[in-house]
């Protein structure tokens, strides 16, 4: 089975350029995330859909950033403009729906877009 | 105060040994638990999910202390392939069960 797929898996881009980063969950999961890893912060989640739905974008760190997911098998995260602060590994990951069992909340993380703004 | 707390590490354990990781986390309201493992340039896997009465799969052992606020995970004889990076998570404060909170990682090189 195909697992969560990003696209690119690297990205150049120079300060002030747009970026958008590519997602396709695993089929049939309800629930979208994105997230951002570097090394001074780790790992943190951006936003998150429920069936192509924003649920709880508090993490996006600025209007610079925007995320959409026009249907259930495909969301972008956008940054317009881009700056050097920006570079760092995007996930994406899914999650089935689902009852309160331990499997309901497990997250599959795609391989994760590498972003560097110079 | 970080909302998952772990010590970074490295810890530099020879093949065999025994190995525990320790986090806490600032949300008594935390209902959900987990371990997650990542290799160097690679995404983060699910380990195993931590529950109350704490929990075993292979040589992996999970714990957690709700009254504490403490989460530990004890790797019983090292191998070479269990050098990774571990991911103490638990889920986000008020923003109900899916978002979840990863801390920093602990590094762990297991060594021949």
């Amino acid at each position: 089975d195909a697992g969560v797929i990003q696209s690119p898996r690297h990205e150049v881009t120079e300060m002030g350029q747009e970026v958008t980063l590519r997602c396709k969950p695993i089929s049939g999961h309800d629930y979208l995330f994105w997230y951002r890893q570097t090394m001074m912060r780790g790992l943190e989640l951006l936003i998150y859909f429920n069936n192509n739905v924003p649920i709880d974008d508090s993490g996006m760190p600025e209007d610079r950033f925007s995320a959409k997911m026009p249907n259930a098998s495909f969301s972008t995260l956008k940054i317009q403009p881009s700056e050097p602060r920006d570079s760092a590994v995007y996930f994406c990951a899914s999650s089935p729906s689902g009852g309160r069992g331990a499997g309901t909340d497990t997250q599959y993380f795609g391989p994760g877009t590498r972003l560097t703004v110079l | 105060r970080k909302e998952v707390e772990q010590d970074p590490g490295p810890f530099n354990v020879p093949e065999g040994a025994t190995v525990a990781f320790n986090c806490t986390y600032s949300n008594s309201a935390s209902q959900s638990f987990f371990w997650y493992r990542q290799d160097c340039r690679k995404e983060p896997k699910l380990l195993m999910s931590v529950y109350s009465s704490g929990n075993e799969d292979g040589r992996f052992t999970a714990q957690l202390n709700r009254a504490s606020q403490y989460i530990s995970l004890l790797i019983r004889d090292s191998k070479l392939s269990d050098s990774a990076t571990y991911l103490c998570v638990v889920n986000k404060k008020d923003t109900g069960r899916r978002a979840l909170t990863f801390g920093s990682g602990t590094r762990l090189q297991v060594q021949p």
